[in-house]
Parts: C-alpha cells; sequence; structure tokens
C-alpha cells in the first residue's frame, strides 16, 4: 500500500526558501493516472492546494502562488519535492504531500495523504 | 473566502443522519467531479467520496454523496461520535486552473 512521508525544516525564517521532501514507498509511482501535489492548512484553517506534478513532468500551480512555488519530482528516487521561496508568516501551516488519481474514467481526487508536516516561519 | 461554500458546522445526535452541502458554480462542482474528505482530530485528511458518489474500499456506506447542478452533498447516516470531524468538498475548477476546497465544516455529535 503507497504512503508518503514529508521532510524537512520545521522552522524557516522570512525571506527565506521553505524546502520539503515527499518520499514515496510501498508502490510504483510511474502510472500514467498518478498526480503527485502537496496541500497546505494553516493553524485553524482549512486546506489550500498548492500545486501537483504529473508523472510527465507537466506541473500545475496554484495561481495565487504560482509565482513563489516549484515542485518537482525523481521517479527514480520514488520523490518529490515542494520549493515555496520569498515565505512569509503566512505561509506557516502543516504542509501534506498527496496522491491524486486521475483516469478516463475518474475524475481527480486525492486517494492517499502524507501525515503532514509543520512548517513555521519565524525569525 | 473560498471557492466553494459550505456550512462552518453542522450537529446531531448519535444515531441521527446529517446532510454537509457544498455549493459551487459551473467552472467546478458544475462541471467537474466532487470528492469529499474528512479530517479527524489532529490527523491528515482521508478520502471519503470520489467522482460525486462514490466510496473508496474501507469506507462504511454510511457516508454517501450526491450532486445537482453546481451543488454537491454529503450525508451521514447512523452516526458516531467517532465521525466528529471536519469534511472538506474539493474539485477542478477550469476557469481557474486549479485545485479547489469548500472551507470546511465541523460535525458535533451531540
Amino acid at each position: 500500500q503507497l504512503q508518503l512521508q514529508e521532510s524537512g525544516p520545521g522552522l524557516v525564517k522570512p525571506s527565506e526558501t521553505l524546502s520539503l521532501t515527499c518520499t514515496v514507498s510501498g508502490g510504483s509511482v510511474t502510472s500514467s493516472t498518478y498526480y503527485w501535489g502537496w496541500i497546505r492548512q494553516p493553524p485553524g484553517k482549512g486546506l489550500e492546494w498548492i500545486g501537483s506534478i504529473h508523472n510527465s513532468g507537466s506541473t500545475y500551480y496554484n495561481p495565487s502562488l504560482e509565482s513563489r512555488v516549484s515542485i518537482s519530482g525523481d521517479t527514480f528516487t520514488k520523490q518529490f519535492s515542494l520549493k515555496l521561496n520569498s515565505v512569509t508568516a503566512a505561509d506557516t501551516a502543516v504542509y501534506y504531500c498527496v496522491k491524486a488519481y486521475y483516469s478516463d474514467s475518474s475524475g481527480p481526487h486525492m486517494d492517499v495523504w502524507g501525515k503532514g508536516t509543520t512548517v513555521t516561519v519565524s525569525s | 473566502q473560498s471557492v466553494l461554500t459550505q456550512p462552518p458546522s453542522v450537529s446531531a445526535a448519535p444515531g441521527q443522519k446529517v446532510s454537509i452541502s457544498c455549493s459551487g458554480s459551473s467552472s467546478n462542482i458544475g462541471s467537474n467531479y466532487v470528492s469529499w474528505y474528512q479530517q479527524l482530530p489532529g490527523t491528515a485528511p482521508k478520502l471519503l467520496i470520489y467522482d460525486n458518489d462514490n466510496r473508496p474500499s474501507g469506507i462504511p456506506d454510511r457516508f454517501s454523496g450526491s450532486k445537482s447542478g453546481t451543488s454537491a452533498t454529503l450525508g451521514i447516516t447512523g452516526l458516531q461520535t467517532g465521525d466528529e470531524a471536519d469534511y472538506y468538498c474539493g474539485t477542478w475548477d477550469s476557469s481557474l486552473s486549479a485545485w479547489v476546497f469548500g472551507g470546511g465544516t465541523k460535525l458535533t455529535v451531540l
């Protein structure tokens, strides 16, 4: 069964770059129906989609974050990464890596979630 | 301000049923599949319903989903105290070219 694990610094200084990695285990990562992405949740608030990457290399970003975000992936190491630059306190959140499934017969949906990692932006 | 609108909270007694609404527009719910997620306190969200009304393996049939026009509904019957959680709807928005979530609904089982 596919599992996702986020890793990275828990504390980032304002104006610096937040970098997180998600490691996939327990299954294949190369299916054309898989999209790998990041979702965040500020303290006490709802979910916000950050962006996703397909195994083809195509990326999709939240328009509100697109100028600051980059998602990359490596199918050989089964890892994909998030970089968010010029962070502020508003970027403090729990960051989840997710796998989304999307096929000709099924709409996109996030069917596997990591446990999440807390990132605080503070000096 | 979320693109999809959910009631902030709903409540019902154990054994009863509850419905959680999710309202959107023609560019999101009106033209794309809806999924629902359950977030128990202190845990990551979990997929509850996909493609409007399908349950993943392991999700009890007490949970159901439906869609009509630009709105979707999550139904839960036979409420249990373990169902207390935040529930989120989500879908793709074709105009924004972005995945959007509702603001979330907190379910309290009295």
